[in-house]
C-alpha cells in the first residue's frame, strides 16, 4: 500500500523549534518530489514547502522562508521540516504529500498523510 | 503569486441533485495545471481532478473539471451521500502553488 507517515508534531513555545518526519512506504521514494502542506485549525490549505526527488529543486512558502529548512532522506524514504523561530501562526496541521508523477515538479498530489499537529504556544 | 477564489462559499444541495463549484484565479493558470481535492471531515484531502480536467485513479465519472485560463469548474453529476464534502481548488503551475479557500458542499 502507497502511504506517508508523518510524526513529530506537539506543543511548542514561541521562537523555538520543531523537527517534522514523514516515512513513506509503497513506492519508489526517490522518484518523486515530496511537499509540506499545512491547514491551520478551522482553515483552508496551504503550501509550504516542496523537494525535487534529488534534492535539485527545493521550494518555500513566504511565510516560512528563512525560518523552516525542507530535506531529505532518500536511503530512509523520508521527508523532513525543520522549523525554527515558531509563531503562533504557525500553528496547524502538516500534512506530507506526494507528487502525482514521477520526476517532475509541477503536479497535483495524489497520496496524503494524516497529518502531524503542530501547536506554538506559552 | 496566484489568487484562487472559489464560489460560493456554501453550497446546500440534497442528494441525487448536481453541483456547479467554481475556482477563479488572479492571473491565468499556466497549461491547466488545476486540480481539485475533496476533504472530509477528520480526513485528508483526496485527489479528485488533476489538469481541470482528467480524473484520479479511482475516482467516480460523477466528478468532472473543466474550464481553462482563469475560469475553472468542478461538476458532480448526481450528489451521493458521501460527496457532501469540502472542495479546494489547486493552481501548480505557477510558484508558490496555491489553494483556494473551499467551498463546502452541506445537504439541504
Amino acid at each position: 500500500e502507497v502511504q506517508v507517515v508523518e510524526s513529530g508534531g506537539g506543543l511548542v513555545q514561541p521562537g523555538r523549534s520543531l523537527r517534522l518526519s514523514c516515512a513513506a512506504s509503497g513506492f519508489t521514494f526517490d522518484d518523486y518530489a515530496m511537499h509540506w502542506v499545512r491547514q491551520a485549525p478551522g482553515k483552508g490549505l496551504e503550501w509550504v514547502s516542496g523537494i525535487s526527488w534529488s534534492s535539485g529543486t527545493i521550494g518555500y512558502a513566504d511565510s516560512v522562508k528563512g525560518r523552516f529548512t525542507i530535506s531529505r532522506d532518500n536511503a530512509k524514504n523520508s521527508l523532513y521540516l525543520q522549523m525554527n523561530s515558531l509563531r503562533a501562526e504557525d500553528t496547524a496541521l502538516y500534512y506530507c504529500a506526494k507528487l502525482s508523477v514521477s520526476g517532475g515538479w509541477f503536479n497535483a498530489f495524489d497520496i496524503w498523510g494524516q497529518g502531524t499537529m503542530v501547536t506554538v504556544s506559552s | 503569486e496566484i489568487v484562487l477564489t472559489q464560489s460560493p462559499g456554501t453550497l446546500s444541495l440534497s442528494p441525487g441533485e448536481r453541483a456547479t463549484l467554481s475556482c477563479r484565479a488572479s492571473q491565468s493558470v499556466s497549461s491547466t495545471y488545476l486540480a481539485w481535492y475533496q476533504q472530509k471531515p477528520g480526513q485528508a484531502p483526496r485527489l479528485l481532478i488533476y489538469g481541470a480536467s482528467s480524473r484520479a485513479t479511482g475516482i467516480p465519472d460523477r466528478f468532472s473539471g473543466s474550464g481553462s485560463g482563469t475560469d475553472f469548474t468542478l461538476t458532480i453529476s448526481r450528489l451521493e451521500p458521501e460527496d457532501f464534502a469540502v472542495y479546494y481548488c489547486q493552481q501548480y503551475g505557477s510558484s508558490p502553488q496555491t489553494f483556494g479557500q473551499g467551498t463546502k458542499v452541506e445537504i439541504k
